[in-house]
C-alpha cells in the first residue's frame, strides 16, 4: 500500500467554484502534514501545513482527520491562477517526506 | 536572499554513464534533501544530508549516492544510468531543527537515452 494516496483527478472547474481534494495516508503514527502546489515544470512550493484543528488561509482550508487518516484541501472562489497540481505530503516521523502523486486542477474562465 | 539553486538545469546522458547534480541550499539552511520526480508522479525521497552525513535514505539503490560539503552545498551522483532514471531531480533545503520546512530548488531535468 502506498504511504500517501490522492484523488486521481484531473479536476476542471469554472472560475468561482469550490473544489475539494482528498488524501489518505497509511502510517497512523504520521506527525506532519502539508499541501504543496506545483506549477507545470516548476518546483513544488508549500501551500500550507495541516494542523489537527484544521486551518484556513484566505480561500484555502485544510483539514486533518487522524481517526480516518485523511487530509483534505478546500479551495473556495477558484481563480484562474489556482490552476496547478496539488501535492499531499506526509511526514511519518524523522526526516522522510512522502508525496502523493498529485491532483491536477484547471480553472476554466 | 538567494533561494535554493541547482545546476545544471537540463542534462542528457546515455545509458551506463554517470551524472553529478549540484545543489546550493537557501542561506541559513544546513539540511539538504534530494528527490526524484518522474513524469506524472509526486517527488520520491532519495536521501537527506546533515552535517556532511547521510541522515536518512529512501528506497533507492546504491547507484544513487551523495555528498554534503562544509558550506552545506550538496551533490547527487547516479552511476550506471538507466532509462528509468530520466526524471526531474529536486533538491530541498531546511533550516536546523525545522526539517518540516522545506524549500525546493528549480530542479535538474535528466534525460537518459
Amino acid at each position: 500500500r502506498k504511504e500517501v494516496e490522492q484523488d486521481p483527478g484531473p479536476f476542471n472547474v469554472p472560475e468561482g467554484a469550490t473544489v475539494a481534494f482528498n488524501c489518505t495516508y497509511s502510517n497512523s503514527a504520521s506527525q506532519s502534514f502539508f499541501w504543496y502546489r506545483q506549477d507545470c515544470r516548476k518546483e513544488p512550493k508549500l501551500l500550507m501545513s495541516v494542523y489537527s484543528s484544521g486551518n484556513e488561509d484566505g480561500r484555502f482550508t485544510a483539514q486533518l482527520n487522524r481517526a480516518s487518516q485523511y487530509i483534505s484541501l478546500l479551495i473556495r472562489d477558484s481563480k484562474l491562477s489556482d490552476s496547478a497540481t496539488y501535492l499531499c505530503v506526509v511526514n511519518p516521523a524523522g526526516n522522510q517526506f512522502y508525496f502523493g502523486t498529485g491532483t491536477s486542477l484547471t480553472v476554466i474562465p | 536572499d538567494a533561494g535554493v539553486t541547482q545546476s545544471p538545469t537540463h542534462l542528457i546522458k546515455t545509458r551506463g554513464q554517470q551524472v553529478t547534480l549540484r545543489c546550493s541550499p537557501k542561506s541559513g539552511h544546513d539540511t539538504v534533501s534530494w528527490y526524484q520526480q518522474a513524469l506524472g508522479q509526486g517527488p520520491q525521497f532519495i536521501f537527506q544530508y546533515y552535517e556532511e552525513e547521510e541522515r536518512q535514505r529512501g528506497n533507492f539503490p546504491d547507484r544513487f549516492s551523495g555528498h554534503q560539503f562544509p558550506n552545506y552545498s550538496s551533490e547527487l551522483n547516479v552511476n550506471a544510468l538507466l532509462l528509468g532514471d530520466s526524471a526531474l531531480y529536486l533538491c530541498a533545503s531546511s533550516p536546523t531543527g525545522w526539517t518540516d520546512t522545506q524549500y525546493f530548488g528549480p530542479g535538474t531535468r535528466l534525460t537518459v537515452l
